[in-house]
């Protein structure tokens, strides 16, 4: 079973913070890494997509991935309350087979 | 608007009684994919469609069947439903080599 772990959280960081959200993944041969975020009782967004090694910054946000590591993460600058949501991770495995696995998620919490 | 559409929205059923949940896109995309979302547990992927009439399982397949007979529609029957089967489901969709997926707004289902 090919994985994708994160740290369930909550992790809690004030108003105007950089949140900091980590990703592993077991299968060494994926090649697409997606970030998610989920308010409560809603549907997954897509927030940002990262295919290669290094960081990829899109306004607030920034993913990073190092595939040596098999580490994806999302740095959030200058949280606001309305990024108190739940972050997915997820990823596209190897094998010519187009699987999505998704990590458990890791729920924000911005303090105002 | 580009949106993703499921029907029904909520579904109490009984055990044994079939069903189909119907998702529905208007990007023009060729990769759909159904999840279910369950506490502790994610997202997992049950079916995923490239195009039409190209199929193949997920993690999770057990007890689901898929059909892709138009790029559009992507429906998931459960031909006999059981209490493990009780979750959220989500449809979702993209295009074939982005894998950047919209997802639908949703589908709890509950069978007793």
């Amino acid at each position: 079973q090919k994985e994708v772990e994160q740290n369930s959280g909550p992790l809690s960081v004030p108003e105007g913070a950089i949140a900091s959200l980590n990703c592993t993944y077991s299968d060494r041969g994926s090649q697409s890494f997606f970030w998610y975020r989920q308010y409560s009782g809603k549907s997954p967004e897509l927030i940002m997509s990262i295919y290669s090694n290094g960081d990829k910054e899109d306004g607030r946000f920034t993913a990073q991935l190092n595939k040596a590591s098999q580490y994806v993460s999302l740095l959030i600058r200058d949280s606001q309350p309305s990024d108190s949501a739940t972050y997915l991770c997820a990823v596209i495995g190897s094998g010519g087979y187009q699987k999505v696995t998704f990590g458990i998620g890791t729920k924000l919490q911005v303090i105002p | 608007e580009a949106q993703v559409t499921q029907n029904p929205r909520y579904l109490i059923t009984v055990t044994g009684k079939k069903l189909t949940v119907t998702c529905s896109q208007n990007m023009n995309h060729e990769y759909m994919s159904w999840y279910r979302q369950d506490p502790g547990l994610g997202l997992r992927q049950i079916y995923y469609s490239m195009n039409v009439e190209v199929t193949d399982k997920g993690d999770v397949p057990e007890g689901y069947k898929v059909s892709r007979k138009e790029k559009r529609n992507f429906p998931l029957i459960l031909e006999s439903p059981s209490p493990n089967q009780t979750s959220l489901y989500f449809c979702a969709s993209s295009l074939f080599g982005s894998y950047e997926q919209y997802f639908g707004p949703g589908t709890r289902l509950t069978v007793t």
